[in-house]
């Protein structure tokens, strides 16, 4: 099955600093790579996601990038505020197929944003 | 439009004893999923529904756990008996269809926090 390593487990920036957050899949059949921001004692919420058929996304100051080859692909957020103080959680599955939506989750990054 | 909803919200029990947690998805998702996440970690797949049928159970610890979701909408996940190690949030979510392959996102809901003494 799929495996989903993330790295690192814990980062603290400054505010107005960048973050980066990688993580690497197992599965070359995977396609579809969300990210999803998790606030203490909340839901988790899908902030951005990539399809393998693209290697970069933006959205305003959060930004992916997908290495297929690698099999490696990071978050990166600009400008950080205290508000992206979270937990964060990438996601390999694959779609369009029987299997899915099934996702597989690494273990999260604990984001802290120093005002 | 309305969100995942779940309940209980909280529940704490003793070992051996049985529990319930109750799901109903957002409207017209055919795709439900039942995921268990231990403080520290990553949301654990439990079980994958498409409609009514189970299209993945493979990490679903069969001999004390079970789900159904027999109209295809509303679902029940069960847990009997449970043991100290169950204690987690179990998450529920759903999606749209994936062929659509544009709407893969997941929707969870705010989850049940279990606790077993």
């Amino acid at each position: 099955g799929e495996n989903v390593e993330q790295h690192p487990s814990t980062l603290s920036v400054q505010e107005g600093d960048s973050a980066v957050i990688k993580c690497t899949y197992s599965d070359s059949a995977s396609n579809y790579f969300p990210w999803y921001k998790q606030e203490l004692g909340k839901r988790p919420q899908l902030i951005i996601d990539i399809r393998s058929n693209v290697g970069e996304k933006k959205d305003q100051r959060i930004a992916v990038t997908l290495n297929k080859t690698a099999k490696h692909f990071s978050l990166h957020i600009t400008e950080t505020q205290p508000e992206d103080s979270a937990v964060y959680f990438c996601a390999a599955s694959r779609s369009g197929d029987t299997n899915a939506g099934k996702s597989t989750f690494g273990d999260g990054t604990t984001l802290t944003v120093k005002p | 439009e309305a969100g995942v909803a779940q309940s209980p919200r909280y529940k704490i029990i003793e070992k051996r004893q049985s529990v319930a947690f109750w799901c109903n998805p957002i409207s017209g998702h055919a795709t439900l999923y039942w995921y268990q996440q231990i403080l520290g970690q990553g949301p654990k797949l439990l079980i994958q529904f498409q409609n009514n049928g189970v299209v993945d159970d493979s990490q679903l610890p069969k001999d004390r756990f079970s789900a159904e979701r027999l109209k295809g909408v509303d679902s029940t996940l069960k847990i009997q008996p449970a043991k100290l190690e169950d204690s987690a949030v179990y998450l529920c979510a759903s999606s749209f269809p994936s062929l659509a392959r544009w709407r893969d996102e997941q929707f969870f809901g705010p989850g049940t926090r279990l606790t077993v003494l």
